[in-house]
């Protein structure tokens, strides 16, 4: 599949504070970008996805924004907390096919 | 999990011997996928499956077969594991475009 870069690999934030983790893709015709969050020894879990039709969603402290033009989308979390703590990946799907390709993830952390 | 169960959860095993990891969901949901993680490497697509006895190949197949006989199962092969098939090993299942991750199988190859 296409690839798609993460940015930053690792990301230290104070509680409180917003984390902004960004995602740029090269498939113009992706159009289903998903983020999930992992928590340590656990699965990947889906906590916000966007659609190519739309250029925003929120969902209370996480919130998804898309730049079709530029491809690249990313992921807010404001007022983070402690529990925030864990690594994001992004990840999109082409027209073809049912397949997701991911980024390389993001370690996020929380300092209390 | 979204009503997946993977098993092994933890398998130690030596270089050359045959594993089959399990995928099992309880959602109906027509696709499932093969994942392997590995630092610096994020999620690859080993193998994937989009109905009953149909599959294909993922980015990193060499090494690996599938087989699902049942739509709620999804079994991954590997014929004679190698050192570098050392990995957490992840199965999720999909129906309209999100997927859902089991909780992941850690194999280690010695």
């Amino acid at each position: 599949g296409e690839n798609v870069e993460q940015h930053p690999s690792t990301l230290s934030v104070q509680e409180g504070d917003s984390a902004v983790i960004k995602c740029t893709y090269s498939d113009s015709a992706s159009n289903y970008f998903p983020w999930y969050k992992q928590e340590l020894g656990k699965g990947p879990q889906l906590i916000i996805d966007i659609r190519s039709n739309v250029g925003e969603k929120k969902d209370q402290r996480i919130a998804v924004t898309l730049n079709k033009t530029a491809k690249h989308f990313s992921l807010h979390i404001t007022e983070t907390q402690p529990e925030d703590s864990a690594v994001y990946f992004c990840a999109h799907k082409g027209n073809a096919g049912n397949m997701l390709t991911f980024g390389g993830g993001t370690r996020l952390m929380v300092k209390p | 999990d979204a009503g997946i169960t993977q098993s092994p959860r933890h398998k130690v095993t030596e270089t050359g011997t045959p594993v089959t990891l399990r995928c099992h969901q309880t959602e109906n949901h027509r696709y499932m996928y093969w994942y392997r993680q590995d630092p610096g490497h994020g999620l690859r697509l080993i193998h994937y499956s989009y109905g009953v006895k149909d599959t294909d190949k993922g980015e990193v197949s060499d090494g690996y077969s599938v087989s699902r006989s049942k739509t709620e199962d999804f079994l991954l092969t590997l014929e004679s594991a190698t050192s570098s098939q050392t990995s957490v090993y992840f199965c999720a299942i999909s129906e309209l475009g999100e997927q859902f991750f089991g909780p992941g199988t850690r194999l280690t190859v010695l």
